[in-house]
Order: structure tokens, then C-alpha cells, then sequence
């Protein structure tokens, strides 16, 4: 079945430093790719998402390009802010959706 | 607009008894999916619906049961409570199976003592 390996925090973050958390994905065919965040205490929203290959993402000044060649989906932020502090999953396929284990973000000012 | 709304927040249950977590979405979604989320741990696929009256198991079944007679709703049932379903759950709801993003609901901490 499809699966999703992201990696493993936490990981801490000076405020303005550049983030990058790595996603691959295992899968039949070329599902849709998301990545959502999760605030303390909240449900998962969904922050961005790629159907196709070559699609690039991006919401909030976060980015993420779908890569067919190496069944990639990094996300990547240029300059992170304390309310970034979050989990961060990866997501993969259609219904139903298959999630990595979610990386801890900390922002520190 | 609701979205996805989850019933009770929170609930601490002792081993052996029996709950359902409620779920409802006002989007007319027609999938509707259940996960659990251990501490640390991503999220794990219960059950999931894709339209009323139309059920199937996910990865972790074992100790609940679900029934979707509407289009809204979508609880979960656990019978005969253990400490292993000590977890937060979550709902989810999408309008189709594919490429389009799955709307969630704050949770239900679970403690089964």
C-alpha cells in the first residue's frame, strides 16, 4: 500500500532561518500530495497541496514541489516566524489519505 | 460554516466500557474517515466512508465499529475499552477521493484508564 516516510524531529529553528522537512512517498501511480499543520490542541489544516507532477504548492510562504523523479514533496519556508511552531505532516494518495509520522517544528525567537 | 464537529472533547473511560465518538460535517462531503493519533505518532486509519450506508476498515479496525446512515454523521464505536485506546481521534471529512483536501475536526482525547 502507499506510504509516507518524513523526516523525524523535533527540529528547532532560530526565528528567520530557513526550514526544509524532507517527505518521500511510496505509491501506485501519481497521487495528489499534501502537507497540513497541526496547531496545540487543534485538528489538522490542510497548509498545501500538489496533484501532479511538477506542481508546486504553496501557501503562507511555504513551498513544496512535487517530484515525480524522486517521489519527493519537501516542504520549505525562507524565513521562519515563532507562530510557524507546529507538527507538520505529509500526506499522499486519494482516498484514504496515508500520513507520515509528523515533524515537530520550534520556533525560537 | 461548522465544518467537521466532534463529540466530546475529551473523556476518560474505564476498561471495559463502551463509547461512541460523534462526527458530523455540514459540507455534504461525501467521504468521511475516522484516525487515531498516538502520542509522537502520526495518524493511523481506523475506518472510512464514502457515502451513507457504505463503510470500510482501515489499518487499526480491531476494538471499533462505525455505521454511516447519513451523509452528516459518522460515529465511532468502542466497545469494551482498553488502555491501548488510549489516544486523540480524529474525523475527517472530503468532497471526493481525489485531489481534494480532507477538512478535519479538533479531536477527542480519549483516556481509558
Amino acid at each position: 500500500g502507499d506510504s509516507v516516510t518524513q523526516m523525524e524531529g523535533p527540529v528547532t529553528l532560530s526565528e528567520e532561518a530557513f526550514l526544509t522537512i524532507n517527505c518521500t512517498y511510496t505509491a501506485t501511480g501519481y497521487p495528489s500530495l499534501f502537507w497540513y499543520v497541526q496547531y496545540p490542541g487543534e485538528g489538522l489544516q490542510l497548509l498545501l497541496k500538489a496533484t501532479k507532477a511538477d506542481d508546486k504548492g504553496s501557501n503562507k510562504g511555504f513551498e513544496a514541489t512535487y517530484r515525480k523523479e524522486t517521489t519527493s514533496f519537501h516542504l520549505e519556508k525562507g524565513s521562519v516566524q515563532v507562530s510557524d511552531s507546529a507538527v507538520y505532516f505529509c500526506a499522499a494518495g486519494n482516498t484514504p489519505l496515508v500520513f507520515g509520522k509528523g515533524t515537530r517544528l520550534s520556533v525560537i525567537a | 460554516n461548522a465544518g467537521v464537529t466532534q463529540t466530546p472533547k475529551f473523556r476518560i473511560l474505564k476498561i471495559g466500557q463502551s463509547m461512541t465518538l460523534q462526527c458530523a460535517q455540514d459540507m455534504n462531503h461525501n467521504y468521511m474517515y475516522w484516525y487515531r493519533q498516538d502520542p509522537g505518532m502520526g495518524l493511523k486509519l481506523i475506518y472510512y466512508s464514502v457515502g451513507a450506508g457504505i463503510t470500510d476498515k482501515g489499518e487499526v479496525p480491531n476494538g471499533y465499529n462505525v455505521s454511516r446512515s447519513t451523509t452528516e454523521d459518522f460515529p465511532l464505536r468502542l466497545e469494551l475499552a482498553a488502555p491501548s485506546q488510549t489516544s486523540v481521534y480524529f474525523c475527517a471529512s472530503s468532497y471526493s477521493a481525489e485531489f481534494t483536501e480532507a477538512f478535519f475536526g479538533q479531536g477527542t482525547r480519549l483516556t481509558v484508564v
